[in-house]
């Protein structure tokens, strides 16, 4: 069985700070997507990674993914109350043809 | 707007009703998905569908019936449904064999309440 272990689950933290989210499994992805979702609404994708080492920005967000391309991280700069919902981690696993698995989520708050 | 609509955003049935969910991509992709979200679980893949034909059935129980009848709408029906089938029905579509990955795009979701 193909998991993908995120953590934390649960992220409470104060305006300005830093935070980052990880996600990990023991099998290789060919990509890993990461989405963010509000209340009542479906994930909206933030990043598509694919390559080994490959890093990403999205303004204060930046995102990793391991060289071996079995974890990734999103790492949040300076964190604004804007910033909280649901973050979500996916990947396509090799042989896993159009077939994403996703993550249990973090969710995060981020109080004024 | 991520051009994938789900209609209706919200409905509530009752166990013996007959209902079902719309989907439309805009994006000319060429597979279709399903999936359910219920609170504390991950995002449950329930249905795939490539070019129309169905590729994935994810050990759903039979009171969920997908159709597909083209690479652009793909409905959910339901029939007798549990209470344990309330969630958030979310539709997706993905544009398979392109370059950078298989990302998939989601609509705002169905929220069901089986009463």
């Amino acid at each position: 069985t193909q998991l993908l272990e995120q953590s934390p689950q649960f992220l409470s933290i104060q305006e300005g700070e830093n935070l980052t989210v990880y996600c990990n499994s023991s099998s290789v992805f060919s990509s890993l997507q990461w989405y963010r979702q509000e209340p009542g609404e479906g994930p909206v994708l933030l990043v598509t990674v694919v390559t080994g080492g490959e890093v990403k920005k999205l303004k204060r967000l930046t995102f990793q993914f391991g060289d071996a391309r079995k974890d990734s991280s999103l790492h949040i700069t300076a964190a604004q109350p804007g910033d909280t919902g649901l973050y979500l981690c996916a990947g396509e696993f090799w042989g896993g043809y159009n077939k994403l698995i996703f993550g249990a989520g973090t969710r995060l708050a981020v109080h004024p | 707007e991520t051009g994938v609509t789900q209609t209706p955003r919200h409905l509530v049935m009752g166990m013996t009703n007959k209902k079902s969910l719309k989907c439309e991509q805009h994006l000319g992709h060429n597979a279709m998905y399903w999936y359910k979200q219920s609170a504390k679980k991950p995002l449950e893949l329930m249905f795939v569908y490539n070019f129309k034909e169905q590729t994935e059935n994810n050990s759903v129980p039979s009171r969920f019936s997908p159709e597909c009848p083209n690479s652009s709408h793909l409905f959910l029906h339901l029939h007798t449904l549990q209470p344990e089938d309330s969630a958030l029905y979310l539709c997706a579509s993905s544009l398979i064999g392109s370059a950078g990955g298989n990302t998939i795009y989601f609509g705002e979701g169905s929220w069901l309440t089986v009463v």
